[in-house]
């Protein structure tokens, strides 16, 4: 079973509303992930937190923000998305952000949220 | 550049037979290799990893998994396949000292189908 939780399960959001997915691990990691996963494809990365600090944005939109109150809480927050940002969002954490043997650190995934913009 | 394939976008399989997986990749340093598998609507599970050490693997749910650095490739493997089985598979790499060594890159998926 997944030790990384991530809330609301299901979104429904229309195109002005402002909403956030949140995401808690207990595992004592330092390194947490944002990715977007569209049906059938691998994930994309989004954002990396690295001990709290905002370590890597892929280029998003920002549209999209996220947040790190503190070592095992992610949030992203979510602005006047457009409908092609539906997708399942995935939050996931791992020991370290990788380098070297840290690179074999295994990344873990919640369930993710299902995100619907309307 | 690096990358991950994965040949089959769908593998059928009666289940009780053996079932394999393929994985070949492309990657400038040593790489790190994993298996994910996602079952419908849900996140990715980790099953198995490589890193150093025996060539065979062993995950979970009777997974297994074969480096081998001759062919690049890190094939997955279950000696008797289950219905259960049936899921979305995803191999991928990490450059252990590549610049972007904290991203996982991706093959496509391979959609595993076990009939009963």
């Amino acid at each position: 079973d997944t030790e990384v939780t991530q809330t609301p399960k299901h979104l429904v959001m229309g195109m002005t509303n402002k909403k956030s997915l949140k995401c808690e691990q207990h595992m004592g990691h330092r390194a947490m992930y944002w990715y977007k996963q569209k049906a059938k494809k691998p994930p994309e990365l989004m954002f990396v937190y690295s001990y709290e600090k905002l370590s890597i944005n892929e280029s998003v939109p920002s549209r999209f923000s996220p947040e790190c109150p503190n070592s095992s809480l992610l949030n992203l927050h979510l602005h006047a998305l457009q409908p092609e940002d539906s997708a399942l969002y995935l939050c996931a954490s791992s020991q370290d952000l990788g380098g070297g043997y840290s690179s074999g650190n295994t990344i873990y995934f919640g369930e993710g949220s299902w995100l619907t913009v309307v | 550049a690096q990358s991950v394939a994965q040949p089959e976008d769908q593998v059928n399989v009666a289940e009780g037979n053996p079932l394999t997986v393929k994985c070949t990749y492309s990657v400038s340093g040593n790489p790190y290799l994993f298996w994910y598998v996602q079952y419908p609507n849900r996140g990715l599970q980790f099953l198995l990893k490589y890193i150093t050490g025996d060539n065979l693997v062993k995950g979970s749910y009777g997974f297994e998994a074969e480096f081998n650095k001759s062919q690049t490739s890190f094939h997955l493997k279950k000696p008797s396949a289950l219905v259960s089985d049936s899921a979305l598979y995803f191999c991928a790499v990490r450059d252990v000292y590549g610049d972007s060594n904290y991203q996982l890159i991706w093959g496509a998926g391979t959609k595993l189908i076990i009939k009963p």
